[in-house]
């Protein structure tokens, strides 16, 4: 596609429900990354994919976060037993290989919006 | 852990107004440094992109300048716009496979 393409646009969770967020990088892209940025916070990162190999999960605050990349395409970011902590807005990037080393940076979508209620 | 800072938090300038937007960060050792542009309820737009070996990029009415050395990056944005009013919001390369953000700046552009 022509940009990075998440949904659902919002997600209104209650506690302790799982929540599954998907991410269609743009064609070619085989770096895929997850971002969090709770409100009025940069964005941290969360985990990066580079084909269907999950190279780094460093950020994923706990094993309640699982995130996938099974076809090396289509991503999900999986958060398990919500809590109100995890309300923030979910930010998918891509980028061709070499990610942020590479002279192209990072292309981001428009984020998941996940509130816990 | 790379911290990086993003001075001042809000800035309120009438249209016509150059600004400059600063950026600093602890560690000099980055690969890269990338501004992005953020809009209310929306993903980050890229603006610029240098690398650690470039010490500034143009685009537009933007310019974006690289000072390893005091770890600081600046953004200046010329003849601001009102349509210019979004969040700015700095990152940098450091390593792993990540970007380090600043918390960002918010910017008004008043008509």
């Amino acid at each position: 596609g022509a940009g990075v393409s998440q949904s659902p646009r919002y997600k209104v969770a209650k506690r302790g429900q799982d929540v599954a967020l998907r991410c269609d990088p743009i064609s070619g892209h085989v770096s895929l990354f997850w971002y969090q940025q709770a409100l009025g916070q940069g964005p941290e990162f969360l985990t990066y994919f580079q084909n269907e190999a999950q190279l780094d999960k460093s950020g994923l605050p706990s094993d309640r976060f699982f995130a996938e990349r099974p076809e090396g395409s289509v991503s999900t970011l999986k958060i398990q037993r919500t809590q109100q902590e995890d309300s923030a807005v979910y930010l998918c990037a891509s980028s061709l290989p070499g990610g942020a080393r590479s002279n192209y940076g990072y292309t981001f979508g428009s984020g998941t919006r996940l509130t816990v209620v | 852990k790379q911290e990086v800072t993003q001075i001042p938090a809000a800035l309120s300038v009438p249209e016509g107004e150059n600004l400059v937007l600063n950026c600093s960060f602890t560690d000099s050792a980055i690969y890269n440094l990338q501004w992005f542009r953020q809009d209310p309820g929306k993903g980050l737009t890229s603006l610029l992109l240098i690398q650690s070996s470039q010490r500034e990029q143009t685009s537009g009415r933007l310019n974006a300048s690289l000072d390893k050395s005091s770890g600081r990056s600046t953004l200046y944005i010329a003849a601001s716009q009102p349509g210019d009013s979004a969040t700015y919001l700095c990152a940098d390369f450091h390593t792993g496979n990540q970007f380090y953000f600043g918390t960002g700046t918010s910017l008004t552009v008043i008509p």
